[in-house]
């Protein structure tokens, strides 16, 4: 495989159900990103992992919790969302030079929807 | 505070020109452009730093102004596979973080 890869592409669940995203990326980049894009709203950055360590929380609820343990692998836990949290979630991920944000590869993303 | 693009959506016969804009409050590093297709992730374009440079690929190029922080995305000649919402992303001096605008939808009929 190469690129981005995301799982599930589509995910529906009720507010008290717990709930996983995962992104592989297969390029060798060492930083992963996190997106949300909701209807008529720009991308919004979630959660940034540069080297595996996360360097950016945007002020994301609680309810939303990433993990990286390795450079290729990016996880997004999901528990008692809201119906406003469907969206499509967008996984990316880049070559970090230390000097500016590189190209970034986006997954097709997973569409959730909360009930 | 995101960049603001504009127009929010412009429709083009096959074979005429567009221009996309882009402008922010900060100073910026750089200027980043990709495009989405309707059901499908977000494709990069290109990217231009500062020092105002433009850049280009095949009809679809673009300029950045640093002294104003704004860049423009030009389509040239545009065909049918250039339909798609078109994004800027903009990066402000110490911020390393890519904050989008809302998109430019654009839409090529024959």
């Amino acid at each position: 495989e190469t690129g981005v890869t995301q799982t599930p592409r589509h995910l529906v669940m009720g507010m008290t159900n717990k709930k996983s995203l995962k992104c592989e990326q297969h390029l060798g980049h060492n930083a992963m990103y996190w997106y949300k894009q909701s209807a008529k709203k720009p991308l919004e950055l979630m959660f940034v992992y540069s080297l595996e360590e996360r360097v950016e929380n945007n002020s994301v609820p609680s309810r939303f919790s990433p993990e990286c343990p390795n450079s290729s692998h990016l996880f997004l836990h999901l528990h008692t969302l809201q119906p406003e949290d469907s969206a499509l979630y967008l996984c990316a991920s880049s070559q970090d030079r230390g000097r500016g944000i590189g190209e970034l590869f986006f997954g097709e993303g997973s569409r959730l929807t909360v009930l | 505070q995101q960049p603001v693009q504009s127009p929010q959506a412009v429709i083009l016969r096959e074979g005429e020109d567009a221009v996309i804009n882009c402008s922010s409050s900060k100073a910026l590093y750089s200027v980043h452009w990709y495009r989405q297709k309707h059901g499908e992730a977000p494709v990069f374009l290109m990217i231009l730093l500062k020092g105002g440079e433009q850049k280009g690929h095949d009809k679809i190029s673009a300029s950045f102004n640093e002294k104003k922080q704004q860049s423009s995305l030009y389509l040239t000649a545009s065909q049918l596979s250039y339909s798609g919402t078109y994004f800027c992303g903009t990066e402000a001096f110490g911020n390393e973080k890519l904050t989008f605008g809302t998109g430019t939808r654009l839409t090529i009929i024959p």
